[in-house]
């Protein structure tokens, strides 16, 4: 069971606005530490999305944001393309644990 | 533009040790910004951090505590890489394993590398 919780899935059609919900507790995101994004294509490394709670990588298009408030973090992703299709996991540190933890994933399908 | 290569072997026998390689390209493993981390991800455990090594006049390691004790991460400052050395594994060891940068300014696993399958098997 991962430290942060995500949902195993969501889906939306093109053009739609999602979001994905990343639960955590005192010792992680409610400690005031950020959460990172990172969008996974099938066989392919993890990519980072959003850092810092809310700040995109150059690169990375502004249909994608992220907030956090208390124990909870979202990222969003708005004007939902086929490309998005992919595992999108939230990240952050965790004091109790002395380490980088990592939700469970959460699986988007562009319908 | 930065780039992590992995090298290592795919298939380890149980009790054996499981050594990876990171060269890295377009920085260097001695940087004041950076850490050189590994992350491993399988069905069972998803994305698990291992481990860091780091260099703030000195070098710096920091372990997860579900491998401690059997984990080193190693900096090579000659050839430019770092190194994982995992001991002791077993099956549940099997997993793909990623190196990552983390870059203090981003403060996130902003650079990977492209991963190596790993199967703990006799």
């Amino acid at each position: 069971q991962s430290v942060l919780t995500q949902p195993p899935s969501v889906s939306g059609a093109p053009g739609q606005r999602i979001t994905i919900s990343c639960t955590g507790s005192s010792s992680n995101l409610g400690a005031s530490y950020d959460v990172r994004w990172y969008q996974q294509l099938p066989g392919t490394a993890p990519k980072l999305l959003i850092y810092g709670n809310t700040h995109r990588p150059s690169g990375v298009p502004d249909r994608f944001s992220g907030s956090k408030s208390g124990t909870s973090a979202s990222l969003a992703i708005t004007g939902l393309q086929a490309e998005d299709e992919a595992a999108y996991y939230c990240q952050s540190y965790d004091s109790s644990l002395s380490a980088w933890v990592f939700g469970g994933g959460t699986k988007l399908t562009v319908l | 533009q930065v780039q992590l290569q992995q090298s290592g072997p795919g298939l380890v026998k149980p009790s054996q040790t499981l050594s990876l390689t990171c060269a890295i390209s377009g920085d260097s493993v001695s940087s004041n910004s950076a850490g050189w981390n590994w992350v491993r991800q399988s069905p069972t455990r998803g994305l698990e951090w291992l481990g860091r090594t780091y260099y703030r006049s000195e070098w710096y390691s920091d372990y997860a505590v579900s491998v401690k004790g059997r984990i080193t991460v190693n900096p090579d400052t000659s050839k430019n890489q770092f190194s994982l050395q995992l001991n002791s594994v077993t099956p549940e060891d099997t997993a793909v394993y990623y190196c990552a940068r983390t870059d203090w300014g981003v403060d996130a696993f902003d650079v990977w590398g492209q991963g190596t399958v790993v199967t703990v098997s006799s």
